[in-house]
């Protein structure tokens, strides 16, 4: 157990909408991370931040924006939601920086369903 | 562009019947290849880190591979509580420490 919470567990939305997932830990870690996965694809980056106010995109970004104000809280927003974003998200942290650090840990993960 | 190919996507063992998986991979640098299992509507939960060919990690009837193209997920005597989806993702060089993942193997094993 990572010490990693994910909220909401569970979403349904309408098309046009926005929605906010929050992914919470516990044990400082440097590095977070947001991937989706969808049937057929595997488990695909959207974002990721390797510190507080400092992101980057990864390889499926548009449509989503991240904010890390705190180290303990990274969050993923979906500005306008469309039925391409229904899928289950997941969060990851790491630590790079130390022995065995690029390990990724995953939490439990948001399903969300768009309509 | 790092590629990360697993297969077979699903394989059917009975309890005990021996059998591997198998991870084959591309990429420019690599940080580390990871192994993962992940149960219905759950998290992937870490399993291995493999870091240079010939390297070898066991885990109870688990026993993870790594050449220098691809990695092998041995399991011995399976259970049915092994039956789960097995991932695999690479590390890439450079900044960002992010990982490239298979599309996984579906294992279920029988009585």
């Amino acid at each position: 157990d990572a010490g990693i919470t994910q909220s909401p567990r569970h979403k349904v939305t309408e098309t046009g909408t926005p929605v906010t997932l929050r992914c919470h830990q516990t044990e400082n870690h440097r590095y977070m991370y947001w991937y989706r996965q969808d049937p057929g694809h595997g488990l695909r980056l959207i974002h990721y931040s390797y510190g507080v106010k400092d992101t980057d995109k990864g390889e499926v970004s548009d449509g989503y924006s991240v904010s890390r104000s705190k180290t303990e809280d990274f969050l993923l927003t979906l500005e306008s939601a469309t039925s391409s974003q229904t899928s289950v998200y997941f969060c990851a942290i790491s630590d790079p920086g130390l022995a065995g650090g690029e390990t990724q840990y995953f939490g439990p993960g948001t399903r969300l369903l768009v309509l | 562009e790092d590629q990360v190919t697993q297969s077979p996507e699903a394989l059917r063992l009975q309890e005990g019947e021996s059998s591997s998986l198998n991870c084959s991979y591309t990429v420019s640098g690599l940080r580390g290849l990871f192994w993962y299992r992940q149960d219905p509507g759950k998290g992937p939960e870490f399993l291995f880190t493999l870091y240079s060919a010939g390297e070898e990690k066991e885990k109870e009837r688990l026993k993870a591979t790594l050449t220098k193209k691809e990695s092998f997920l041995h399991i011995t005597a399976p259970k049915p509580e092994d039956s789960a989806t097995y991932l695999c993702a690479v590390g890439e060089g450079g900044g960002g420490n992010k990982l490239t993942f298979g599309t996984g193997t579906q294992l279920k094993v029988e009585l």
